[in-house]
């Protein structure tokens, strides 16, 4: 298996310019997730899907935010217009459902796409 | 509010000496902590877990209610320890988890 995919791993665009991240989740796992990394912030949970729907959108910063999972086996994550604060690495991760060992399973990541807006 | 501080950004130290990562949390409750790590180029992975009461690459973690910590130890850091970790805890809903903002460990030869 090849884990988490994400596509691109690298975006650089300019300043109003629509930007699509992709995600395919590993098979099996009910869970996605989409995060961004900032040196500032950290890692903060913009969205995630539980069997397709989402669950929890309130880390996204603005309305230029969307998301949408249409299938069990990909996920977009669009920014329009992009800004250059929205520079940043964006992570995908799944996970499967919890199970005996608590309420919370591990998240996979994916390698992350690294957004430059100019 | 759930919440998960990580007061230094960066810590640097030198192989051998101790190791000790600082995680501070507020929640309601009895929190199931993680540490997740992530090593130079590769992806951001769960190193351990409160519940399992596991030592990972020499690393463990207590979860001290009292002084609502999990710091993150090694008794002797290894320069292949070098990595950005995050400490995480539940965010209210299943599978949802609260990430801090990171501390990178730079271990020095």
């Amino acid at each position: 298996d090849a884990g988490v995919i994400q596509s691109p791993r690298h975006e650089v665009t300019e300043m109003g310019q629509e930007v699509t991240l992709r995600c395919k989740p590993i098979s099996g796992h009910d869970y996605l997730f989409w995060y961004r990394q900032t040196m500032m912030r950290g890692l903060e949970l913009l969205i995630y899907f539980n069997n397709n729907v989402p669950i929890d959108d309130s880390g996204m910063p603005e309305d230029r935010f969307s998301a949408k999972m249409p299938n069990a086996s990909f996920s977009t994550l669009k920014i329009q217009p992009s800004e250059p604060r929205d520079s940043a690495v964006y992570f995908c991760a799944s996970s499967p459902r919890p199970g005996l060992a608590g309420l919370y399973n591990e998240q996979f990541f994916g390698p992350g796409t690294r957004l430059t807006v100019l | 509010a759930q919440r998960v501080t990580q007061p230094e950004k960066l810590l640097s130290v030198f192989k051998g000496a101790p190791v000790e990562l600082k995680c501070n949390y507020s929640y309601s409750g009895s929190p199931e902590l993680f540490w997740y790590v992530q090593y130079s180029r590769q992806r951001l992975q769960l190193l351990l877990r409160h519940i399992s009461r596991e030592s990972i690459k020499g690393f463990t973690a207590d979860l001290n209610k009292g002084e609502t910590s999990f710091h993150l130890k090694k008794p002797f850091a290894q320069e292949e320890d070098s990595a950005m970790y995050y400490c995480a805890l539940p965010g209210g809903a299943t599978n949802k988890l609260i990430f801090g903002t990171g501390t990178l460990l730079a271990v020095q030869p």
